[in-house]
């Protein structure tokens, strides 16, 4: 248990559909981050937000839509997806933005588009 | 641009079997280097890390020196348990600016009794 948290687990659903990702952590920590996992690829970074405030956005497709609204949650809306977008789909957190602070990861959402 | 290799597994490893993997890395400056492992069906775990050259990082039997010479970090065991089959992440991120982990493609560690 690390102390950040992902719901749901799994999920699937038709390129048409509109889902949201979930993601809390209870570390008391400031910042916040979305990572891609796709089989034999290293971990993409697709988001990043500190106190709330997006600082980066990967070259992310619009289809994937973060919300902070506030330092523990964190969601990712998706809208339209493509099967390409199956994957794991990681949150993580870390006490600061600067600096090589530790990133506490969640245990992902496995997400299929068919 | 900076980036991190790893070697691609799988790796078999029988019970008590001495593990390295290796890791060599390319960076402008001076990063900060991370092994992370991910066991089957969680998230990833930090195991070691180490900030400066010649630190060794150490937890759980697993040790990793940071060598600049050589850009690498390679993560040893000496007696692997069946416990530790998991996928393991090499990764750096820059100490002085923003908290970008750069991760290699991952190496899979099987044992077997």
């Amino acid at each position: 248990e690390t102390g950040v948290t992902q719901t749901p687990r799994h999920l699937v659903m038709g390129m048409t559909n509109k889902k949201s990702l979930k993601c809390e952590q209870h570390l008391g920590h400031n910042a916040m981050y979305w990572y891609k996992q796709s089989a034999k690829k290293p971990l993409e970074l697709m988001f990043v937000y500190n106190f709330k405030e997006q600082t980066e956005n990967n070259s992310v497709p619009s289809r994937f839509s973060p919300e902070c609204p506030n330092s523990s949650h964190l969601f990712l809306h998706l809208h339209t997806l493509q099967p390409e977008d199956s994957a794991l789909y990681l949150c993580a957190s870390s006490q600061d933005l600067l600096g090589a602070d530790t990133q506490y990861f969640g245990p992902g959402t496995r997400l299929t588009v068919l | 641009g900076d980036s991190v290799t790893q070697m691609e597994g799988p790796v078999t490893l029988s019970e008590e079997a001495f593990l390295t993997i290796n890791c060599t890395y390319t960076a402008t400056g001076y990063p900060s280097l991370f092994w992370y492992v991910q066991y089957p069906g969680e998230g990833l775990q930090l195991l070691l890390k180490a900030t400066k050259a010649d630190d060794k990082g150490s937890n759980k039997g697993f040790e990793a020196t940071y060598r600049k010479e050589t850009t690498s970090f390679h993560l040893e065991k000496g007696s692997v348990q069946v416990s530790d089959s998991a996928v393991y992440f090499c990764a750096l991120s820059f100490s002085g600016g923003y908290n970008k982990l750069i991760f290699g493609a991952g190496t899979r560690l099987a044992v077997h009794p």
